[in-house]
């Protein structure tokens, strides 16, 4: 069985503050992990995938994850915030070979000036 | 671009009405999906379907059923809609290849009255 857990229904930051978005995650096979965007009144788009290979991956929009085994963790980080990251975010795990995604509950991001 | 097009953005219906979701997308892709959206409880998926006229029940199938007749068009039914299936749906397709890649509608935001 999988499941993925996301510390923090809410976040703020300031902007140009250190975003760190809390994901992590239970799986039985080797994970695949996925960070989704949503923007208000949008749907879901894909920021960044971790299958095999480099533990660290880079997404769109400067965010980055890193996938920590040791501590089944996957979180989101981004180094300076804009004002355009005001978004909801979800983290989510599948196995190999598979496009059946668990989703968190998601967490949503707010960005002051 | 690539596209996940929801039929309707916005729907208000009466309980026991019987309601179509329909979900266009223009990618030739083997995967579709059906998701519900639920503040705090994140997406959870109601159906699949990996191929045309081939259906699998997700977590939350009941009161749900679909409609698969075309590779490009997914449909969610509601047999006599309730007040507890008010929600945001969202669609979302896949190329079927494992990636977990998922290209998202807009969604649908159905109440039920």
């Amino acid at each position: 069985a999988q499941s993925v857990t996301q510390l923090g229904s809410h976040v703020s930051v300031s902007e140009g503050a250190l975003v760190l978005l809390r994901c992590n995650y239970s799986s039985s096979v080797p994970p695949y992990l996925f960070w989704y965007v949503q923007y208000p009144n949008q749907g879901l788009q894909l920021l960044l995938k971790y299958t095999t290979g480099a533990t660290l991956v880079k997404g769109i929009n400067g965010f980055e994850a890193e996938f920590k085994k040791s501590e089944t963790s996957f979180h989101l980080t981004k180094p300076s915030a804009h004002m355009s990251d005001a978004a909801e975010y979800f983290c989510a795990v599948s196995g190999p070979n598979t496009d059946k995604l668990i989703f968190g509950t998601g967490t949503r991001l707010q960005v002051f000036p | 671009d690539v596209k996940v097009t929801q039929s309707s953005r916005y729907l208000v219906k009466r309980t026991g009405e019987k309601v179509f979701l329909e979900c266009v997308q223009d990618m030739d892709h083997e995967n579709m999906f059906w998701y519900r959206q639920d503040p705090g409880l994140g997406l959870r998926l109601i159906y699949f379907s990996y191929d045309v006229k081939m259906k699998e029940k997700g977590d939350i199938p009941e009161g749900y059923s679909v409609s698969r007749e075309k590779k490009e068009r997914f449909s969610l039914i509601l047999e006599s809609a309730s007040t507890n299936q008010t929600s945001m749906y969202l669609c979302a397709s896949s190329s079927g290849q494992g990636t977990g890649e998922l290209f998202f509608g807009e969604g649908s935001r159905l109440t039920v009255l």
